[in-house]
């Protein structure tokens, strides 16, 4: 199977809270799970990624944990500021694919 | 880090006319390419992937003979658009995979509207 299920859809989070975004993959062929950042009118940008060998990376206020035997890997973001207002898009990829979950609206507020 | 050019940003045609957007690999040498459609508030659906020096692959309903998918060097590959129609309206985004790193990027996409 080739899906990626995001959730949630939508996200509302206080200034300084967390936010955290929850993704599933069904495929063991996958070796490559990265998260991106989209603003309005730009292409995604890459944020953080993970490889399935470890269970967590973290890159500044940016973490990926995750779950090999789940098949699962979340995002959070701490203290999250109005800045990471954005849509996020993790995915899962293998050398000839990357598919994506649909995205997650985040709104920070202020 | 690499980075990934596309153009152009954005562009306007009339009804009928073909579009071509190009979608360059700045840092690396990528030899699969992958051309998204969004559509606003959705995710990004894979149209095709644009192999170098080969075929594209589509995706089930893509149109082959609509979206052309060149891929003539290992830092170039081009989508054009035919006889466009308002209904191909949308914002078209490449992205290369770093074969070296595994890492993909994306180009900054493009907004074509037809009128």
């Amino acid at each position: 199977q080739q899906q990626v299920k995001q959730s949630p859809q939508s996200l509302i989070v206080q200034k300084g809270g967390i936010s955290i975004i929850n993704c599933a993959y069904e495929n063991t062929a996958f070796d490559y799970f990265p998260w991106y950042q989209q603003f309005p009118g730009k292409g995604p940008a890459l944020l953080i990624a993970i490889r399935p060998d470890v269970s967590e990376k973290k890159e500044g206020r940016f973490t990926i944990s995750f779950n090999k035997s789940a098949k699962q890997f979340s995002l959070h973001i701490m203290d999250s500021q109005p800045g990471d207002s954005a849509t996020y898009f993790c995915a899962a990829s293998r050398s000839d694919k990357i598919i994506f979950g649909k995205g997650t609206r985040l709104h920070i507020l202020p | 880090g690499a980075v990934v050019s596309q153009h152009p940003s954005w562009v306007i045609c009339k009804s009928g006319t073909s579009v071509k957007i190009e979608c360059r690999s700045l840092d690396f040498q990528a030899t699969t390419m992958f051309w998204y459609r969004q559509f606003p508030k959705q995710s990004l659906m894979l149209m095709a992937t644009s192999n170098e020096g080969s075929k594209a692959t589509y995706e089930q309903g893509v149109e082959k003979d609509k979206f052309l998918i060149n891929h003539a060097s290992l830092t170039l590959s081009t989508l054009t658009v035919t006889s466009a129609h308002p209904e191909d309206s949308s914002f078209y985004i490449c992205s290369a995979r770093d074969p070296i790193h595994s890492e993909a990027f994306f180009g900054q996409g493009t907004r074509l509207t037809v009128v």
